[in-house]
């Protein structure tokens, strides 16, 4: 199974200031058809986790466009350009390139 | 709008059967582009995708190696719903198990794009 490594673990966060989550995976992402299925995914406290972006870099239906991802291969980020208290939660990586689809550990990003 | 609503409860004793239900609406069961999964949460895990049904000119289904010889997933046609059957269950199988959808390549390869709102499940006498 492909191993997804996330950096930091927490990101203690000024509101209005931007933040930034990595993610590696033990394998390249790249399908066949070219593309990388990596997505985030957030959690807020209590609640199931809700996508956010998928294939690397699409903004799913809804989400802000502060959030933003980017990378290919191997190496991944999410970068939320402002933010606001109703970013606070944990973040996940998550790959559907190789069956079975694996997550990271989840980063936690908290207000200063 | 895709929902998923996870029923079934939160206690079961050790060795027994946990049963969870994810009702489906916004979506068919058998669609033949998606893929219905079951997924737990806990702290020493993290997320643990556990198998999956779908369908595609007939059923299929995939299991995670970790629970493959205890689990069973189920589509429920009639009722458009599908089910966690997890035997045998330990201590170490307490977790929030999620119900989640994927709708597959031919929608962007999302992975999971919908999930329930998840069951607190203990297991304990």
């Amino acid at each position: 199974d492909i191993v997804m490594t996330q950096t930091p673990l927490s990101s203690p966060v000024t509101l209005g200031q931007p933040a930034s989550i990595s993610c590696r995976s033990s394998q390249s992402l790249a399908h066949s058809d070219g593309n990388s299925y990596l997505s985030w995914l957030q959690q807020r406290p209590g609640q199931p986790p809700r996508l956010l972006i998928y294939k690397s870099s699409n903004r799913f239906s809804g989400v802000p466009d502060r959030f933003s991802g980017s990378g290919a291969g191997t190496d991944f980020t999410l970068k939320i350009s402002r933010v606001e208290a109703e970013d606070v939660g944990v973040y996940y990586c998550m790959q559907a390139t190789q069956f079975p689809w694996t997550f990271g550990q989840g980063t936690k990003v908290e207000i200063k | 709008q895709v929902q998923l609503l996870q029923s079934g409860p939160g206690l079961v004793k050790p060795s027994q059967t946990l049963l969870l239900t994810c009702a489906i609406s916004g979506d068919s069961v058998s669609n033949n582009s998606t893929a219905w999964n079951w997924i737990r949460q806990s702290p020493s895990r993290g997320l643990e995708w556990l198998g999956r049904t779908y369908y595609r000119s007939k059923w299929y289904n995939d299991y995670a190696v970790s629970v493959k010889s205890r689990i069973t997933i189920n589509p429920d046609t009639s009722k458009n719903h599908f089910s966690l059957q997890l035997n045998s269950v330990t201590p170490e199988d307490t977790a929030v198990y999620y119900c989640a959808r994927d709708p597959g390549r031919s929608a962007g390869g999302r992975g999971f794009d919908y999930w329930g709102q998840g069951t607190l499940v203990t297991v304990s006498s």
